[in-house]
């Protein structure tokens, strides 16, 4: 079955960029039938999509608005996994980032998220 | 901006029924995913294009939608079933190619 581990630092220094990996096992990233997401949680602002990467003949970015000018998702094939960096982080930043799979194969309106990565708790803190 | 919306909290006793709705303008024409979260985990998807079931989540969990609105039903709720419980949807708003989520409901086991 399809697993993803994360990785990153827990704490990042205001300003400063924010950086977390998703390894992806049981699929792969070059997949012509899943997208890769990545999704954060605060108590402020719930549940929030930030954005993804697909390949469907060519990669395609999508990103959520309200970080499109801080936020880079790169995929990685040699390893079979997927970043996440944003810039420029503040405090508002803080929260739980989640990595997760769309298998809908669905281009390019979204589907569903399944399975999930573990949570990374980040803070925004000097 | 898009929004869904949920009741922030539904409880109900062992054995009933629940039914935790979420609303938005663009559910006749996008569809619904249902998501558990208990605390200190990762959601969990229960529910995918309105009321389909992933494999290996329990029967007693189901899905529907009538016009803006979608609705989560949980028959013969169980203590374990207590968690978090948020819709999510495609972002409909027209800036962007993705999804939004509900505010989430917070589901009590009297």
């Amino acid at each position: 079955q399809v697993q993803l581990q994360q990785s990153g630092p827990g704490l990042v220094k205001p300003s400063q960029t924010l950086s977390l990996t998703c390894a992806i096992s049981g699929d792969s990233v070059s997949s012509n039938s899943a997208a890769w997401n990545w999704i954060r949680q605060s108590p402020s602002r719930g549940l929030e999509w930030l954005g993804r990467t697909y390949y469907r003949s060519k990669w395609y970015n999508d990103y959520a608005v309200s970080v499109k000018s801080r936020i880079t998702i790169n995929p990685d094939t040699s390893k079979n996994q997927f970043s996440l960096q944003l810039n420029s982080v503040t405090p508002e930043d803080t929260a739980v980032y989640y990595c997760a799979r769309d298998p809908s194969s669905w281009y390019p309106t979204p589907g569903w998220f399944d399975p999930w990565g573990q949570g990374t708790l980040v803070t925004v803190s000097s | 901006s898009y929004e869904l919306t949920q009741p922030p909290s539904v409880s109900v006793s062992p054995g009933q029924t629940a039914r935790i709705t979420c609303s938005g303008d663009a559910l006749p024409k996008q569809y619904a995913y249902w998501y558990q979260q208990k605390p200190g985990q990762a959601p969990v998807l229960v529910i995918y294009k309105d009321s389909e079931r992933p494999s290996g989540i329990p029967e007693r969990f189901s899905g529907s939608s009538s016009g803006t609105t979608v609705t989560l039903t949980i028959s013969g709720v169980q203590a374990e079933d207590e968690a978090d419980y948020y819709c999510q949807s495609a972002d409909s708003s027209g800036t962007s190619h993705g999804s939004v989520f509900g505010g989430g409901t917070k589901l009590t086991v009297l």
